[in-house]
């Protein structure tokens, strides 16, 4: 089973910083099922980022992805205040699915 | 517009059975997987198996197999994730989620189940 390790586990930033946010695979992933969702308290997670780099429909162009192999980031250029919420990534390989423990991004 | 939508809270008794369920509106049922996740409070998120209404197959996580089970009602569009006998550590937050390409999309809006006696 493959591992993903978030990092860093909470991150303090203000509004208008830049956020990188990291994700490491314990094996090599394929970037087509490589995924970064936002997840807001009492909300479902939402789908931000596919195939490593692809954002999915509605998201703002200051969220993007990057990374192949077992080192990936999600980073978002300029902080807005409803920006601030946890971020999980997530693969898909050998039938199986795995997601990363998560970062918490908070407002400093 | 495709959504998924969940079944409402529930709170039982250690030892008892439950059975959520997951509505799909404004697409073909039967032509996408759905996956099931768990949330335990205050924790992140772990992928419990996934189910292919079209013909009922399913793939369990292995830290699930054997604790839940994964069915859908083709006729009501509905997929279903069951107990026989929960326990305390069953208490979480449960989400159904479209399964495409690797990731999941649309989220359905949760099914929180609180066991406790």
């Amino acid at each position: 089973e493959i591992v993903l390790t978030q990092s860093p586990g909470t991150l303090s930033l203000s509004p208008g910083e830049r956020a990188t946010l990291s994700c490491r695979a314990s094996q090599s992933v394929s970037s087509t099922y490589l995924t970064w969702y936002q997840q807001k308290p009492g909300q479902a997670p939402r789908l931000l980022i596919y195939g490593a780099s692809s954002r999915a429909t509605g998201i703002p162009d200051r969220f993007s992805g990057s990374g192949s192999g077992t080192d990936f980031t999600l980073t978002i250029s300029r902080l807005e205040p409803e920006d601030f919420a946890f971020y999980y990534c997530q693969q898909y390989g050998n039938s199986l699915y795995t997601f990363g423990q998560g970062t918490k991004l908070e407002i400093k | 517009e495709v959504q998924l939508v969940q079944s409402g809270a529930e709170v039982k008794k250690p030892g008892e059975s439950l059975k959520i369920s997951c509505k799909g509106l404004g697409y073909s049922f039967t032509s996408r997987w759905i996956g099931w996740v768990r949330q335990k409070p205050g924790k992140g998120l772990e992928w419990m198996g996934i189910i292919y209404p079209g013909d009922s197959e399913t793939r369990y996580s292995p830290s699930f197999q054997g604790q839940v089970t994964m069915s859908v009602d083709q006729s009501i569009s509905t997929a279903y994730l069951q107990w026989s006998s929960l326990k305390a550590s069953d208490t979480a937050m449960y989400y159904c989620a479209g399964a495409v390409a690797g990731r999941f999309d649309p989220w359905g809006q949760g099914t929180l189940v609180t066991v406790s006696s």
